[in-house]
């Protein structure tokens, strides 16, 4: 298993341009989520997924779209940096357990780091 | 917004020496999480806490639950320089998934 993966690793892009992060998963886990880390802030939740085709948002979710058409794939788009989502970015997911509750391991990829100028 | 108080922020130690790092929060939690991230990767479960009082062990760490469920903190004895990386502690809230994460530790260890 892979586990968790995310494309590209690193990325400039001009205020105003767009672009889409990508977060892959071979676990067949049922829930997803986007955060953003920045120096001395922890990690913050963008926005999550409880399944295919269902999206929610988190704590931060302004400036950002996210899509999951796919139970392996979550999606973070960014329709217009802004200098302010200079940040870098986790995937992570989480599966549900046999009793029904989602379990607390939520396993992150490797992050993209993302400037925006 | 951040609802959980993590400290220190940093530390830098001695390679042997004991750690202990806490986090706090003005509101309960039901689940108490600690993280740790090496530079350049996402963060990895190290100890997980759901019954207020409860004491748990992974090798060289040590969590508890704080009994007003408000608190937790981690200890690591006899560090060793593969420690170095920051430590997130992470709360979560009945059976909501959602998870708060506290601002992290930053440990340096000196061989």
């Amino acid at each position: 298993n892979a586990g968790v993966t995310q494309t590209p690793k690193f990325r400039v892009l001009k205020t105003g341009q767009s672009m889409t992060l990508l977060c892959a998963q071979d676990m067949n886990h049922e829930y997803m989520y986007w955060y953003r880390q920045d120096p001395g802030m922890g990690l913050r939740l963008i926005h999550y997924s409880v399944g295919e085709g269902t999206t929610a948002k988190g704590e931060v979710p302004d400036g950002y779209n996210v899509s999951r058409l796919k139970k392996q794939n979550f999606l973070l788009g960014l329709e217009s940096a802004a200098p302010s989502q200079t940040s870098v970015y986790f995937c992570a997911s989480s599966y549900v357990a046999s009793g029904g509750a989602v379990t607390d391991t939520q396993y992150f990829g490797p992050g993209t780091r993302l400037t925006v100028l | 917004g951040q609802q959980l108080n993590q400290s220190p922020q940093s530390m830098f130690i001695q390679e042997g020496e004991d750690v202990s790092m806490n986090c706090t929060s003005s509101s309960i939690f039901n689940t108490w999480l600690w993280y740790k991230q090496d530079p350049g990767e996402g963060p990895v479960l190290l100890i997980a806490l759901y019954k207020a009082g409860e004491l748990t062990s992974n090798g060289r760490l040590t969590a508890q639950f704080g009994i007003t469920r408000k608190d937790s903190f981690l200890n690591i004895s006899a560090s060793i320089p593969s420690d170095v990386g920051i430590y997130f502690c992470a709360g979560r809230k009945g059976s909501n998934y959602k998870l708060t994460f506290g601002k992290g530790t930053l440990l340096t260890v000196n061989p």
